[in-house]
Formats: structure tokens, C-alpha cells, sequence
């Protein structure tokens, strides 16, 4: 079975610094990954998604994600944070047989101090 | 064009009862999956639908159920409420079940199961 595993429940920032989220997948196959946000009591917003048509994946609101297979990583990043940045992140993998079935890492909350 | 809508937002139960949560997908989207959201276990996969069938269902007791109608709206029932099926239930469209078909969620189902 596909699994992510994300680094750090909790990561703080301040604002105009960089954001760096971990995320390492477990597959037995080419995975297809996934970046969603979550603001509070709000569901999922696709963030960006891997589908091995490029390595460096550009997504929404100045977030990128680098797909690094000798890593087994996916990691998340933005050059410069923004208060209204501060949210849960999550990192998903498609399973192979039905893109609507993801498997999500277990979120991590970000919070941009000013 | 309008998103994913669910209804109701909140809901408070007793235990023993029954529920039925209820999803409209974006026009023109006919997948629809469903997910459950707790603190504890995250966000995890329930089921799938399209065309009106299941095509895929998670690791979740018989108790929790559900359907998909011709317009592609769709429809959850949990039956015999426990305690720990207090949880944010999400549903999620997607314009068909291929991998990679990126998917878009609505703000959820608060249940509260007392």
C-alpha cells in the first residue's frame, strides 16, 4: 500500500521567510502526489499535483513542490511567507487504480508569526 | 460555477441514531468520494462513486454507507451512531475517477455524536 509520511505536525515561520514542508512517499509504483491546503473550518484546496510530466511542479499562491525519486520526497515550498499562508498542509498519493482515492500524510499546521 | 456544496454543515446526533449527509458535486463532475477528518486518525477514505457505483470503498464498518443518484449527487448514511463517528466528513468531485483527476472538496459535514 501507498503511504506519506510528513515531516513536523507543527512548523512556525516568520513572515517573508521561507516555508519548507516535508513529505516522503512510500510506493511501489510511480506515484501520483498531491499538495492540498485546509483554513479552518473549510474543506481541501488543491495546492499542486505530480504527475511525472515535470519534476519541479508549480502550484497556487506562489507554492512549488520538487518531486525527487531518490528521496521518496515531495517537499513543499514558498519563497516568502505570507500571513495568509498559516493553515494545515497535506500531502497525498494517489492509489494506482482510482485517482479519487488518496491517502493522506497526517497534515502539517503552518503558522506565519509577523 | 458553483463548488462542491454539503449539507447540512453541523449536526449533532445521540448515539444509536442514524444519519444521512448529503453532497452536490460541481457541474458536470461525476465522481464523487467521501472522506472522514478526526483529529486522531486524520483524513481518511470511505468511498467512491461514479456513474451511480462504487467503485472503491475504505476500511470502514458496514455501518457507513452510501449512494450515488443519476444527477450524480450523492448521499452518506451512517447507521447506529457511535461516539467515535464524531468527525468532519468531506466530499469531494472529481469530472471522472482517473488517476490524476484532481479533486475538489466542499466545507463538510460537522457531526457531533453525543
Amino acid at each position: 500500500a501507498q503511504s506519506v509520511t510528513q515531516l513536523g505536525s507543527h512548523v512556525s515561520v516568520s513572515e517573508g521567510a521561507l516555508v519548507l514542508l516535508r513529505c516522503n512517499y512510500s510506493s511501489s509504483v510511480p506515484p501520483y502526489l498531491f499538495w492540498y491546503v485546509q483554513y479552518p473550518n473549510q474543506g481541501l484546496q488543491l495546492l499542486l499535483k505530480y504527475t511525472s510530466a515535470a519534476t519541479l511542479v508549480k502550484g497556487i499562491n506562489g507554492f512549488e513542490a520538487e518531486f525527487k525519486k531518490s528521496e521518496t520526497s515531495f517537499h513543499l515550498t514558498k519563497p516568502s511567507a505570507h500571513m495568509s499562508d498559516a493553515a494545515e498542509y497535506f500531502c497525498a498519493v494517489s492509489e494506482e487504480t482510482s485517482g479519487s482515492r488518496l491517502t493522506f500524510g497526517e497534515g502539517t499546521q503552518l503558522t506565519v508569526n509577523p | 460555477k458553483a463548488g462542491v456544496t454539503q449539507t447540512p454543515r453541523y449536526l449533532i446526533k445521540t448515539r444509536g441514531q442514524q444519519v444521512t449527509l448529503s453532497c452536490s458535486p460541481i457541474s458536470g463532475h461525476r465522481s464523487v468520494s467521501w472522506y472522514q477528518q478526526t483529529p486522531g486518525q486524520g483524513l481518511q477514505f470511505l468511498f467512491e462513486y461514479f456513474s451511480e457505483t462504487q467503485r472503491n470503498k475504505g476500511n470502514f464498518p458496514g455501518r457507513f454507507s452510501g449512494r450515488q443518484f443519476s444527477n450524480s449527487r450523492s448521499e452518506m448514511n451512517v447507521s447506529t451512531l457511535e461516539l467515535g463517528d464524531s468527525a468532519l466528513y468531506l466530499c469531494a468531485s472529481s469530472l471522472a475517477p482517473e488517476v490524476a483527476s484532481p479533486l475538489h472538496f466542499g466545507n463538510g459535514t460537522r457531526l457531533t455524536v453525543t
